[in-house]
Parts: C-alpha cells; structure tokens; sequence
C-alpha cells in the first residue's frame, strides 16, 4: 500500500483553476491512484481514479508524472461547494490482503 | 446516487450497549470492505479490512473482540461496537471495494455513547 504525501492546506480563489498535489513515490506498479474528498461529518466522495494516463470527468482532471511518483488534482473552476479536506490514495483492487490507509489529506479553501 | 449505505447515519446509545452498524453496496458486489473510524479534525483510521466470507484482518490496537465485524454477503458487512463506552463515540465510515477498480466510502455512521 503506497504512502501519500500532500501539503496540508491550500487556498483558492473562486472560479480559479484549483492544483492539488500529491506524492506516492512508493506507489507499485499495479495500484492506481484514488482522489476523494471529504466535506465535514460526511463519508469520503469519490472523484476520479488513474494507473498511468491522465484521466478527465466532469469533476476534475488528474494528472499521473510519467514516473508515477507524483500526481496532480486538478479542480478547473473551483467553487465555495469545493471547499474540503482533499485525499490520494494508491490502492490496487485486485490485491489481496490490501490495507487501503489514508494520509492526512489537504484542506482546500476555496474563498470569494 | 450513493453506491454504499452506512445505516444508521446516527446513534446514541447507553454505557454498556451494543451498536450494529450496517454498511451495504447497492450497485455492485463488494469483494472487500474496509472499516474506519474518525476522530474531530483527523484522518480516517484504518480499523480492519474483511473479505467476504473469511474473517476480519484487524490493524494493531483494534480489539477484535470489541468491533465485531461480520462480511457474510457481497452486498453487506456489518460492524458491532460491543459494551460500548463513551471513548468509543466516533465517526465510522465503510468502504467497498468490488475488486475491479471500483471503490466507495459510505456516508458514514456518527456514534454518541453517553
């Protein structure tokens, strides 16, 4: 189970193109790299997920290095809505016996 | 629409007590499942992970005895808080994992143990 690093806060102006980044240097091979927020007192939202190329929905886009060392969250005109603690994950689904552990997340605040 | 439903999303219960917690996954079967539990202004701790029909893999510091986890289905696992006390007053969320890249958090079960 790769370890992530993200700083711990962030700021954003609304309808700014908001950046999150994230590091998973330890991240396998086969695991892909998970993004979820979390508004307070509500479960983890899933945002978009990616192995090796960059991946678009209609929340974001994800942005993998071609290493895999590093990844970039991007939120193209993040909104007061946006405001959260923001989490990357690695995690393989096939794995067996997979402790699927969270990092402390970014908190992004997204101002007026 | 949700994917995974924590039941219920709140609970108080007395000292002493026990607490089930449902967590089930609607739209696809769960291979694996993972419980956490969250403490005001921190992350999601890992508490265990279950597959379905074998027993719970529990992280260090988790009693096995006093979070029953039982994983009997593809579409439901449930977590027991035993003699429940009020150090055990947290947020727990589920998480469900269908093996093939799918991968849902309930929205989570806020427990008070007065």
């Amino acid at each position: 189970d790769a370890k992530t690093t993200q700083p711990p806060s962030m700021d954003c102006a609304e309808g700014r193109a908001a950046n999150l980044p994230c590091n998973h240097s330890t991240i396998s091979g086969n695991e892909y790299v998970y993004w979820y927020r979390q508004i307070h007192s509500q479960g983890p939202q899933y945002i978009i997920h990616g192995l090796k190329n960059n991946e678009t929905n209609e929340m974001a886009s994800l942005i993998i290095t071609e290493d895999r060392k590093s990844s970039t969250l991007i939120l193209p005109h993040a909104t007061l809505r946006d405001t959260a603690v923001y989490y990357c994950i690695g995690y393989n689904s096939g794995g067996s016996n997979y402790k699927l552990t969270f990092g402390k997340g970014t908190l992004l605040t997204v101002n007026p | 629409g949700a994917v995974v439903s924590q039941h219920p999303s709140r609970v108080i219960c007395k000292s002493g007590t026990s607490v089930k917690i449902e967590c089930r996954s609607l739209d696809f079967q769960a291979t694996t499942m993972f419980w956490y539990r969250q403490f005001p202004k921190q992350s999601l701790m890992l508490m265990a992970t279950s597959n379905e029909g074998s027993k719970a893999t529990y992280e260090q510091g988790v009693e096995k005895d006093k979070f029953l986890i039982n994983h009997a289905s593809l579409t439901l696992s449930t977590l027991t808080v035993t003699s429940a006390h009020p150090e055990d007053s947290s947020f727990y969320i589920c998480s469900a994992s269908s093996g093939i890249g799918e991968l849902f958090f309930g929205e989570g079960s806020r427990l008070t143990v007065l």
